[in-house]
């Protein structure tokens, strides 16, 4: 809920800009990644995802690009709206076949109209 | 959410008592999670199973206790609750370990007084 926005790092855009989150994961071995968006209130909910073969991959109004040489990822969204203002945090995965996910703690977006 | 819910949706506890929440999914997957939110942590993850009466520990796994009787149902336990055991709990399922997204339900706000 309300609770999970504090002590993270907020990005405040102006509707209509396009907004970047980033994200530092840890394991340079990780084969998978995931971008969650989590409203206030809500359950995580996924965004996109891409694999370690990939450097950039579209969804609709977002794109997630891959650096595996600074282990960076990163959510772009395109003309941000008011309903984009929620939590983000990605989640990798290290463990080949097995191995569960690991949770990034999130930035905070927020849209001002 | 997908095929996934979690009762109670607000649950107040007094410390010592013993509280059970439920996951339920009618998605017929293999792969079922409990996870703890709480300010500055992100998701962390408490048990997981990976199939009926198969279960592990995750990172924050004291002080809980997990069964899975059904392939449809997992229930987290807290034998005694604890003032620190106050959070957001979130159940998540997915069809396979690894390399693969999870969809999680909307969450238990527990607190124990």
């Amino acid at each position: 809920g309300e609770s999970v926005g504090l002590h993270l790092p907020t990005l405040s855009v102006q509707e209509g800009d396009n907004s970047i989150i980033n994200c530092a994961y840890s394991n340079s071995a990780s084969d998978y990644f995931i971008w969650y968006k989590q409203e206030s209130g809500k359950g995580p909910q996924f965004i996109i995802d891409i694999r370690s073969n990939m450097d950039k991959r579209q969804g609709q109004r977002v794109t997630v690009l891959l650096n595996k040489t600074v282990k960076h990822l990163s959510l772009q969204i395109a003309a941000t709206q008011p309903g984009d203002s929620a939590v983000y945090f990605c989640a990798e995965h290290s463990g080949g076949s097995q191995g569960n996910l690991i949770f990034g703690k999130g930035t905070k977006l927020s849209v001002k109209p | 959410d997908a095929g996934i819910t979690q009762s109670p949706r607000h649950k107040v506890t007094e410390t010592g008592t013993p509280v059970t929440l439920r996951c339920h999914q009618t998605e017929n997957h293999r792969y079922m999670y409990w996870y703890r939110q709480d300010p500055g942590h992100g998701l962390r993850l408490i048990h997981y199973s990976y199939g009926v009466k198969d279960t592990d520990k995750g990172e924050v796994s004291d002080g809980y206790s997990v069964s899975r009787s059904k392939t449809e149902d997992f229930l987290l336990t807290l034998e005694s609750a604890t003032s620190s055991q106050t959070s957001v709990y979130f159940c998540a399922i997915s069809e396979r370990q690894g390399d693969y997204g999870y969809t999680f339900g909307s969450g238990t706000r527990l607190t124990v007084v």
